[in-house]
């Protein structure tokens, strides 16, 4: 089966400042890529996902790269804010079954 | 956000106990799926059901069951025979395309007394 590893596990940024979560898998059959922001005590919420045709793919201050062969995708959030601090979770797989990473907790520091 | 809902938000169950989550939603979604979430970790998928009458063991079946008589709700029983039951459960639902998000309903935090 899948195997989805996340990095870092927690992460602390200054407001304005870029944040890089990292994640890697390892089926190559896994061509769907959603990355969730889960608040305290929340659900979890798609921000972006990339598909295993694209390389990249960017809304607004979050953009998310995929690298096939290396089988490694990452989260960027640029100019960050404090209601950008969650919890994020990558995920790897085809849209009817996801296996997640263990998640990321991004403090943004005003 | 509306669509899929989970009752109800806390439970608290005594040892021994079996007790069942509700999940239901009115997206007309084929799929639904229960996850489990503990401190510090990723959500794991525990059973999943891509049609009505039909259903797959996730990674951590053991101890819990599921039905789905029909396309709206999808149950999750946690029984007796799971040893460590007090986590956040999530259901989720997608239509089942190839490329659709997982809509994920509100969650219930099971506490095991």
């Amino acid at each position: 089966g899948e195997n989805v590893e996340q990095h870092p596990s927690t992460l602390s940024v200054q407001e304005g400042d870029s944040a890089v979560i990292k994640c890697t898998y390892s089926d190559s059959a896994s061509n769907y890529f959603p990355w969730y922001k889960q608040e305290l005590g929340k659900r979890p919420q798609l921000i972006i996902d990339i598909r295993s045709n694209v390389g990249e793919k960017k809304d607004q201050r979050i953009a998310v790269t995929l690298n096939k062969t290396a089988k490694h995708f990452s989260l960027h959030i640029t100019e960050t804010q404090p209601e950008d601090s969650a919890v994020y979770f990558c995920a790897a797989g085809s849209a009817r079954q996801l296996t997640f990473g263990s998640g990321t907790q991004l403090t943004v520091l005003p | 956000d509306g669509g899929i809902t989970q009752s109800p938000k806390y439970l608290f169950r005594k040892e021994g106990q079996n007790v069942t989550l509700s999940c239901e939603q009115n997206l007309n979604h084929d799929a639904m799926y229960w996850y489990r979430q503990d401190p510090g970790q990723g959500l794991r998928l525990i059973y999943y059901s891509q049609i009505v009458n039909d259903f797959q063991k996730g990674d951590i079946a053991e101890g819990y069951s599921v039905s789905r008589e029909k396309k709206e709700s999808f149950p999750l029983t946690v029984t007796s025979a799971q040893k460590n039951p007090t986590a956040f459960y999530l259901c989720a639902s997608t239509p089942g395309d190839r490329f659709n998000e997982q809509f994920f309903g509100p969650g219930t935090r099971l506490t095991v007394l």
